[in-house]
């Protein structure tokens, strides 16, 4: 099974600051590398798929990048609806799999 | 508009049954891949199952397989999920999801349905 590894698992940040949450692979997940926002109650909303694409209107604050095993969603400016937790989620090969998630709090 | 709505969860005894369902609409629900993801109260997500557009094909987490079964009704544009021999770690929210008609990636998650497995 691909293992997903999020890092951080928390970070603290203020409106405004640039957040960057790394997801590592255990194995090549080429392209099939997607990022989710959770709200507390909420189902996952999809933010980005492919690695960089950006879901129909989701802000363009948010982007995606990394190959292979090594994978970053960026948040620029963040702004208050940001506070959430996100996961990665690799759908290369069966078992689909998920990070841990991120949960970015309020500084 | 995309919908998916599920229902069927509620309190089970250990080694019980349920059978979940989650109604589509807003789309050609027979094109589409259909999985289940599960979140455990408190924890993170974890994919169950995935069921291919015709049915024929179907993959299972190890957690669940030989419990639970996938199916779906393509002519009621439904997706089902049967939970046999229920364990109390089977405690979650599930929800049904929407594999997008271009990638491999879930594009659309339902609200979830909560499943509590006590004695």
């Amino acid at each position: 099974d691909i293992q997903m590894t999020q890092s951080p698992s928390s970070v603290s940040a203020s409106v405004g600051d640039r957040v960057t949450i790394t997801c590592r692979a255990t194995e090549d997940v080429s392209i099939w590398l997607a990022w989710y926002q959770q709200k507390p109650g909420k189902a996952p909303k999809l933010l980005i798929y492919a690695v960089s694409s950006l879901q129909s209107g989701v802000p363009s604050r948010f982007s995606g990048s990394g190959s292979g095993t090594e994978f970053t969603l960026t948040i620029d400016s963040l702004q208050p609806e940001d506070f959430a937790t996100y996961y990665c989620h690799q759908a290369k090969t069966f078992p689909r799999t998920f990070g841990q998630g991120t949960k970015v709090e309020i500084k | 508009e995309v919908q998916l709505v599920e229902s069927g969860g509620g309190l089970e005894q250990p080694g019980g049954s349920l059978r979940l369902s989650c109604a589509a609409s807003g789309f050609t629900f027979f094109t589409y891949e259909m999985n289940w993801v599960r979140q455990a109260p408190g924890r993170g997500l974890e994919w169950i199952s995935h069921i291919s557009s015709s049915g024929r094909t179907i993959q299972y987490a190890d957690s669940v397989r030989g419990r639970f079964t996938i199916s779906r009704d393509n002519a009621r544009d439904s997706l089902f999920l049967q939970l046999d021999s229920l364990k109390t770690e089977d405690t979650a929210v599930y929800y049904c999801a929407r594999l997008s008609g271009s990638g491999r990636h879930i594009d659309y998650w339902g609200q979830g349905t909560l499943v509590t497995v006590s004695s």
